[in-house]
């Protein structure tokens, strides 16, 4: 079965530019989370899907968006790129969208953005 | 507000030596802590999940104790291998369900030398 994978890997914009990132899940898993990880903060929970709803949202600015299609893939979108949000940012696959029944969460192998 | 610390930023250690590393937490209750680990420019792979009615999880060389009253979680590596050199992170996952109840350490940089 093949893994989550994101795209692109890597990806150098500017300063008020704007950015997709594209996630697509385990074959079967509904839910799809995304995550920042930057040196100073660590790994931030940016927003959580499930059949095409946002069900979670983290303690980002609004220029942070995401969206997921009936076939569970998912995109973030972040408007008005700042120097800040050079990171890696992740999406993670799981099964089902109750973390109360402790389904393991998969993740991508991430997409870098760097911002000049 | 809540906090989630792992005490070190990096840990050195000896081939064949037992690495801990160490997650503590503050103004949360989880419902079950996880350990992750993570390569450079990889993705966080799950390691291990501990209740917080268990007070200790083994798998192979790994081994994960929880204690509530602490508020403390430890992850061993015994006979530890260049190869477990890695960054290692805890998350705690609260009741409630959804992922927004995730909340990652910052990790620990485990090295073991040959």
């Amino acid at each position: 079965k093949a893994g989550v994978t994101q795209t692109p890997r890597y990806l150098i914009k500017t300063r008020g530019q704007q950015v997709t990132l594209s996630c697509s899940p385990i074959s079967g898993h509904r839910s799809v989370s995304w995550y920042q990880q930057t040196p100073g903060q660590g790994l931030q929970f940016l927003f959580e899907y499930f059949s095409e709803t946002q069900r979670n949202k983290g303690n980002f600015p609004g220029r942070f968006s995401g969206r997921q299609f009936s076939n569970s893939r998912s995109e973030m979108n972040v408007s008005t790129l700042e120097l800040g949000d050079s990171a890696l940012y992740l999406c993670a696959s799981s099964l089902l969208r109750d973390r109360a029944l402790q389904e393991t969460q998969y993740f991508g192998p991430g997409t870098r953005l760097l911002v000049l | 507000s809540q906090k989630i610390e792992q005490n070190s930023e990096a840990l050195n250690i000896q081939e064949g030596k037992t690495a801990t590393l160490t997650c503590n937490y503050t103004n949360y209750s989880p419902a079950y802590l996880q350990w992750y680990r993570q390569d450079p420019g990889r993705g966080p792979v799950f390691l291990l999940l501990i209740r917080e009615n268990e007070k200790e999880k083994r798998k192979e060389r790994l081994k994960v104790t929880f204690d509530t009253t602490l508020k403390q979680s430890l992850f061993h590596i015994t006979a530890s291998q260049p190869a477990d050199s890695a960054t290692y992170l805890c998350a705690l996952v609260g009741y409630g369900g959804s992922q927004g109840n995730l909340i990652f350490g910052k990790g620990t940089k485990l090295s073991v030398k040959p």
